[in-house]
């Protein structure tokens, strides 16, 4: 079953713009990671945010971690074509331990040139 | 790119008949997972191997089954294919099972008609 749940399903943006991308868990966490994931290739690992941690950059991109309302966001800023696909959380579970990574539906992003 | 690589790309096979998947872990890597992803998904978990033996599993039938060799490539095994086991499947390897962040394939497209 998916833990996560991206919000929303779809996103079209201009270039330059920002894109702000939200997923909401159900259980406890140790870590939460977003990956993209171009046209039905493979997933890319973007970044990583352990439970411990409120916020995390990695060049344009900015995750937000709030374990009391079990969701996070990712923010693409100065939004590129290149960005354009789709992007997925996936969390694993405190009792896990092996790897047993539940990844949401994933929000589709279109950044037009 | 990832160093992890699947064979095939593409792949039709007609209901009722087995398959066999490929995939070639990361050099140091020696944990790897398995996940199916529907059209318009996000993957599902269906198992992990750790030193040749399975470490976990998802919701999956039995007749998902695996190997793991020696080098740490693996194999996915599906029998009896149903048309709904027509999806994208991607191995994803670990540095180790208390790792976190994975290194996808490109995945293998199967279709079962």
């Amino acid at each position: 079953s998916q833990q996560g749940e991206e919000d929303p399903q779809a996103l079209s943006i201009q270039e330059g713009e920002n894109a702000t991308m939200n997923c909401s868990y159900k259980t406890s966490i140790n870590n939460l990671q977003w990956y993209r994931q171009n046209s039905g290739r493979g997933l890319v690992h973007l970044i990583l945010i352990r439970s411990n941690e409120r916020e995390k950059h990695s060049g344009r991109l900015r995750v937000t971690l709030d374990t009391s309302k079990k969701s996070s966001s990712l923010l693409i800023t100065a939004s590129r074509a290149a960005d354009t696909a789709s992007y997925f959380c996936a969390t694993d579970a405190v009792s896990g331990g092996n790897n047993d990574m539940r990844f949401g539906a994933g929000t589709r992003l279109t950044v037009k040139p | 790119e990832t160093g992890v690589t699947q064979s095939p790309t593409h792949l039709i096979k007609t209901r009722g008949q087995q398959v066999t998947l490929r995939c070639s872990s990361q050099s140091g890597h020696n944990t790897v997972s398995w996940y199916q992803q529907a059209l318009g998904q996000g993957p599902q978990f269906i198992f992990q191997y750790y030193r040749e033996e399975e470490n976990g599993r998802g919701n999956f039938p039995p007749r998902f089954s695996g190997l793991q060799f020696p080098n740490y490539s693996s194999e996915l095994n599906v029998n009896a294919l149903e048309l709904d086991d027509s999806a994208l499947y991607l191995c994803a390897s670990f540095r180790e099972p208390s790792s976190f962040e994975a290194f996808f394939g490109q995945g293998t497209r199967l279709t079962v008609v």
